[in-house]
């Protein structure tokens, strides 16, 4: 049973770090692609990042990009967020989900997403 | 940076249809997969539509996708309260993903 379980959320202040983690059970790990995607209060789904399957390549959103590190563990079958310089707006519901696709057709889609963790960023 | 635009919110009683648009503002998404997320906010959002028409296992056929020009659109057939949730379009940009501003589905 495919499975993607987000953990690590919480209060920080300004300015501080904080890392999110993504169980994944179910199927390998290094089969697929991987995107953190978060839900600030009263605002819709934005994307923040996402990891190619190897480790290889990993994309940002221009407003995390140089705070926010991706990676992921196969050995402990999980992907991380590392957030760093945390600020007020990053405060949301951060969801993990698996990628599904055709790198060849450049189709890609979300096939299971994980319930998410709250972080919240205030002193 | 392209932006996919949907209306806030569709509302129809239960056993009637709604559709719901998707409008990319910069390029035709001819060229571009698109797929729908059906989410009830502090849940986990769900995959129902994906490759423009394509449902997963699992989706009733009520759910149907489609594309042409620079739009996509959910249609969602015989509503039920049970499809009450904000439906999401997304695309991958090649090095960047799109999601639309969301639609709120009220079934009443």
């Amino acid at each position: 049973q495919v499975r993607l379980a987000e953990s690590g959320g919480g209060v920080v202040q300004p300015g501080r770090s904080l890392r999110l983690s993504c169980a994944a059970s179910g199927f390998p790990l290094s089969y697929y692609d991987y995107v953190w995607v978060r839900q600030a209060p009263d605002k819709g789904l934005e994307w923040v990042a996402h990891i190619q399957f190897d480790g290889s390549t990993k994309y940002y959103a221009d407003s995390v990009m140089g705070r926010f590190t991706v990676s992921r563990d196969t050995s402990l079958s999980a992907v991380y967020l590392h957030m760093s310089s945390l600020k007020a707006e990053d405060t949301a519901v951060y969801y993990c989900a698996r990628i599904m696709g055709s790198r060849l057709r450049n189709a890609f889609y979300a096939d299971f997403w994980g319930e998410g963790t709250t972080v919240t960023v205030s002193s | 940076q392209s932006v996919l635009t949907q209306p806030p919110s569709v509302s129809a009683p239960p056993g009637q249809e709604v559709t719901i648009s998707c409008s990319g503002s910069t390029s035709n998404l001819e060229n571009l997969y698109i797929s729908w997320y059906q989410h009830v906010p502090g849940t986990a959002p769900k995959l129902v539509i994906y490759n423009d028409f394509e449902r997963p296992t699992g989706i009733p056929d009520r759910f149907s996708g489609s594309k042409s020009g620079p739009s996509a659109s959910l249609g969602i057939t015989g509503l039920q309260t049970g499809d009450e949730a904000i439906y999401y379009c997304a695309t991958w940009m090649n090095t960047y993903w799109l999601f639309g501003g969301g639609t709120k589905l009220t079934v009443l």
